[in-house]
């Protein structure tokens, strides 16, 4: 079964270093990609995707994810973490017999402490 | 301008009711979805529509009918409402159909659904 794995559910971090929220994945053939952040009694925005290409991944507010192939894993990161960053993340991949449909991960909580 | 516009954002009812929550999008896309997020905040889609017509239908209770009445617009009504449907439900929409770089999903803010 296609399955996106968050193995954290929190990470805490200090404004100012750099932050890691982990997503390894398992779907057959070649991965589509996702990140989406959830801010308070918001919908889901996207943030990034991959598709093909570079596995260096750049997208909004200064976050940036890179996929690994061997490692099967699509790691989200940003060099220095905002306290406006504290939101809830979801990584999601393209279910490869259904592209319409999405499969999120169960969500990080990231928390930024000032 | 929102892009994925829902009502209500919260949905306070008794259990046995029936409601419906609307989802509007001006984004001009073709396909629209509903995704349910349970209180442990996992999300899941329900269904999606492109132009109008069904796609995706997961195992979802027939007491859920998503209805299209036209490409921008997809509301979802629930009969015989039940505690275990108190969930936040986010509709979305995407420009095409299938795989592609079109194929963003952009969600609305969510229609938060607490049965009594």
């Amino acid at each position: 079964a296609q399955s996106v794995a968050q193995p954290e559910d929190q990470v805490n971090v200090a404004e100012g270093n750099p932050l890691t929220v982990k997503c390894t994945y398992s779907v057959s053939g070649n991965p589509y990609l996702f990140w989406y952040v959830q801010y308070p009694n918001r919908g889901l925005q996207f943030l990034l995707k991959y598709i093909t290409g570079d596995n260096l991944v750049k997208g909004s507010y200064g976050f940036e994810a890179e996929f690994n192939k061997s490692q099967t894993s699509f790691h989200l990161k940003k060099p220095s973490a905002l306290v406006s960053d504290s939101a809830l993340y979801f990584c999601a991949v393209r279910d490869p017999y259904n592209t319409d449909k999405l499969i999120f991960g169960t969500g990080t909580r990231l928390q930024v402490f000032p | 301008d929102t892009a994925v516009s829902q009502t209500p954002k919260y949905l306070v009812t008794q259990m046995g009711n029936d409601k419906s929550i609307k989802c509007e999008q001006n984004l001009g896309h073709d396909t629209m979805y509903w995704y349910k997020q349970d209180s442990k905040k996992f999300l899941k889609i329900m269904f999606s529509y492109n132009n109008k017509e069904l796609i995706i239908n997961e195992t979802v209770p027939n007491r859920f009918s998503p209805k299209s009445p036209d490409k921008a617009h997809l509301n979802l009504h629930i009969n015989s409402l039940e505690l275990g449907d108190s969930a936040v439900y986010f509709c979305a929409s995407s420009q095409v159909l299938g795989p592609g770089p079109q194929n963003i999903q952009y969600f609305g803010a969510g229609t938060r659904l607490s049965v009594l």
